[in-house]
């Protein structure tokens, strides 16, 4: 089945740890995003990426990074410059910049 | 930048009545999307409207885009419970420019 997956589901890290929340699609999809939600936030943008080896920031880039060394692929770091890393984190990739999103299960990440 | 609002925040039905949820751009978009998010679950794309004045129906579901192009609404006739969630607006400009969803109206319905 074509999709997209992030892994873990649930991920648990103390303060001050760097943690990597995984994203691969299978949809041959160009452009891939990474998207913060909390309670009564909405959908924030984190980071954006439109091709291999290029990625731009969104509305809430510090203390994220990212990378896109292949197509299938765009890992997000959470760094402990991050001041709130307790959120849902959501992956999502499409065809094109503002074409249908397709969304993975999303990662709980809670920082204690 | 541009910016989506979507109003309202939260919305309590009885089973049964109609909902409408609400989003207005501050500037003129080339397209505009919806999403509905369950409880727990992810973001699942419903439709696209890319016209002026476009409407377009899936089932008891009724998405309107405006002639001006800078809002759209989403109308839910006689709810059942597997319409509660969140359900998001996202538009763009066009262009290079990419989506910018709005914060989402949650959909509680009571039996």
């Amino acid at each position: 089945d074509g999709g997209i997956t992030q892994s873990p589901k649930y991920l648990f890290r103390k303060e001050g740890q760097n943690v990597t929340l995984s994203c691969e699609q299978n949809l041959n999809h160009d452009a891939m995003y990474w998207y913060r939600q909390d309670p009564g936030q909405g959908l924030r943008l984190i980071y954006y990426s439109q091709i291999v080896n290029d990625f731009q920031k969104g509305d809430i880039a510090e203390g994220y990074s990212v990378s896109r060394e292949k197509k299938e692929s765009f890992p997000l770091t959470v760094t402990s410059a991050q001041k709130n890393p307790t959120a849902f984190y959501l992956c999502a990739s499409s065809i094109g910049r503002a074409t249908e999103a397709f969304f993975g299960q999303g990662t709980r990440l809670t920082v204690v | 930048g541009q910016q989506v609002m979507q109003i309202p925040q939260y919305q309590h039905v009885q089973e049964g009545e109609d909902f409408t949820t609400y989003c207005n751009s501050s500037t003129t978009l080339s397209n505009i999307q919806w999403y509905k998010q369950r409880p727990g679950g992810h973001p699942v794309f419903l439709i696209q409207l890319v016209k002026s004045g476009e409407v377009k129906k899936q089932k008891r579901l009724t998405f309107q885009f405006g002639e001006a192009k800078k809002n759209s609404s989403l109308h839910i006739t006689a709810t059942q419970t597997t319409d509660v969630g969140t359900y998001f607006c996202a538009g763009s400009a066009g262009g290079a420019d990419g989506l910018t969803f709005g914060k989402g109206t949650h959909l509680i319905i009571q039996p």
